[in-house]
């Protein structure tokens, strides 16, 4: 039983458009939200954050936007970069549980066309 | 480098072998977990440490599988009697109160291929 998906495994969007990643989850008890940018061989590297008292978390290029009533979550990032490029984890976490382990979805290929 | 560093980067082992990974942590991070990340899927939470102790265990983590942290700093994964279904891309992450412990700084990651 996956708690957090990424439905969609690609997406491609073009130089200085916006680009839109998805996630939902299940686990009404998660209430830290987490993004993370892989690139081929590396680990993934922390991108930006949203608590659940929150809706809307900003830095930079970067928009995390999270609607706890339909339990989803998404990054936009504007504009997009062909450095972008990379593989987008999203990851949720109980912070009442103790452990603060990340519970991730499968990720979604992004590719940034020049 | 301040980063979170894991050797080896690769590891090829035969079916029955014993393997031991090394994370070391960023050094004022007291928490260090390890995470397992299989072809097509997101990391999947093995264990964590607190210091030096591991305070949390994944069901994932079978008999075979023992962490440690003695010192609170660095720390090994061993498997031992591999099997062809260990063969994953094993990570460690780290983090600290100061920051929140919910994010996690990462390592490149050990790829084991299990023949």
């Amino acid at each position: 039983d996956q708690q957090v998906k990424q439905n969609s495994p690609s997406l491609s969007v073009q130089e200085g458009r916006i680009s839109i990643l998805n996630c939902d989850y299940t686990n009404s008890m998660f209430d830290y939200f987490l993004w993370y940018k892989k690139y081929p061989a590396e680990g993934p590297t922390f991108l930006i954050s949203i608590s659940s008292i929150k809706d809307k978390n900003e830095d930079g290029r970067f928009t995390v936007f999270l609607n706890k009533s339909a339990k989803h979550l998404s990054l936009h990032i504007v504009p997009s970069q062909p450095g972008d490029s990379a593989v987008y984890f999203c990851a949720a976490t109980y912070s009442g549980a103790g452990s603060y382990q990340l519970t991730f979805g499968k990720g979604t290929k992004l590719s940034v066309i020049p | 480098d301040t980063g979170v560093s894991q050797n080896p980067r690769h590891k090829i082992t035969k079916r029955g072998q014993n393997v031991t990974f090394r994370c070391d942590p960023i050094s004022e991070h007291n928490r260090l977990y390890w995470y397992r990340q299989t072809l097509g899927q997101g990391p999947e939470f093995l264990t964590y440490f607190q210091n030096e102790a591991q305070l949390e265990k994944s069901r994932l983590l079978s008999d075979r599988f023992s962490a440690e942290r003695p010192k609170g700093s660095f720390s090994t994964l061993e498997i031992q009697r591999t099997e062809q279904g260990d063969s994953a891309m094993y990570l460690c992450a780290s983090s600290s109160l100061g920051r929140s412990y919910n994010e996690q700084f990462f390592g490149p990651g050990t790829r084991l291929t299990v023949l």
